[in-house]
């Protein structure tokens, strides 16, 4: 089982639509989860992170945690095409290292 | 300058070259990373360096070997890579190691050829 598990998609929405982007963890003990936005060929940029169970909202961002669940997600309201990038998950346990997964691939079609 | 600067942003290399990859940070930040990052692959965490101290070197083949002089700056040096290693390889940088978000450069496209 991968550490941290994305789908890879593509993941297509129309403009002005949510978009749910999905992530879910192995480890138990992981304390702290970043969602981190890669333009293609370029580097990775944070977007948002959450440290506590709930929802955390950032403008047109939400990101969701549930420890029992081992799942986090980013929800991305009224998708623009300038959304379109590939979306990395990363958490983070007790030794501070972080864990990516493979990222999902977003689509925003006008 | 501000964040993270990489260079070179691009490196073409012979496996027998011997070359070196630059990472400085702006940002006042304690830690600094080395990723590699392949195509259709997730992010590979190589090398951890805390307050100048390297604290995890993550099972990285020797050929490549990391330096780091102070908290700002971070080097690798390369020497006798093997085609596999083409890859981006980014450096990154966070206030603490522990849970604090990286913040990333720009990377370094490495061809060899």
């Amino acid at each position: 089982q991968k550490e941290v598990e994305q789908n890879s998609g593509p993941l297509s929405v129309p403009e002005g639509a949510i978009a749910s982007l999905n992530c879910t963890y192995s480890d138990r003990g992981s304390q702290s989860f970043f969602w981190y936005r890669q333009y293609s060929g370029k580097s990775p940029e944070l977007i948002m992170f959450i440290y506590s169970n709930g929802d955390k909202e950032d403008g047109r961002f939400t990101a969701q945690l549930n420890k029992a669940s081992q799942y986090v997600s980013l929800l991305i309201r009224d998708s623009q095409p300038s959304d379109s990038a590939t979306y990395l998950c990363a958490v983070s346990g007790n030794t501070g290292k972080l864990i990516f997964g493979q990222g999902t691939t977003l689509q925003v079609k006008p | 300058e501000t964040g993270v600067t990489q260079t070179p942003r691009h490196l073409v290399m012979g496996m027998t070259n011997k070359k070196s990859l630059k990472c400085e940070q702006h940002l006042g930040h304690n830690a600094m990373y080395w990723y590699k990052q392949s195509a259709k692959k997730p992010l590979e965490l190589m090398f951890v360096y805390n307050f100048k101290e390297q604290t995890e070197n993550n099972s990285v083949p020797s050929r490549f070997s990391p330096e780091c002089p102070n908290s700002s700056h971070l080097f690798l040096h390369l020497h006798t890579l093997q085609p596999e290693d083409s890859a981006l390889y980014l450096c990154a940088s966070s206030q603490e190691m522990d849970d604090q978000p990286q913040h990333f450069g720009d990377g370094t496209r490495l061809s060899i050829l």
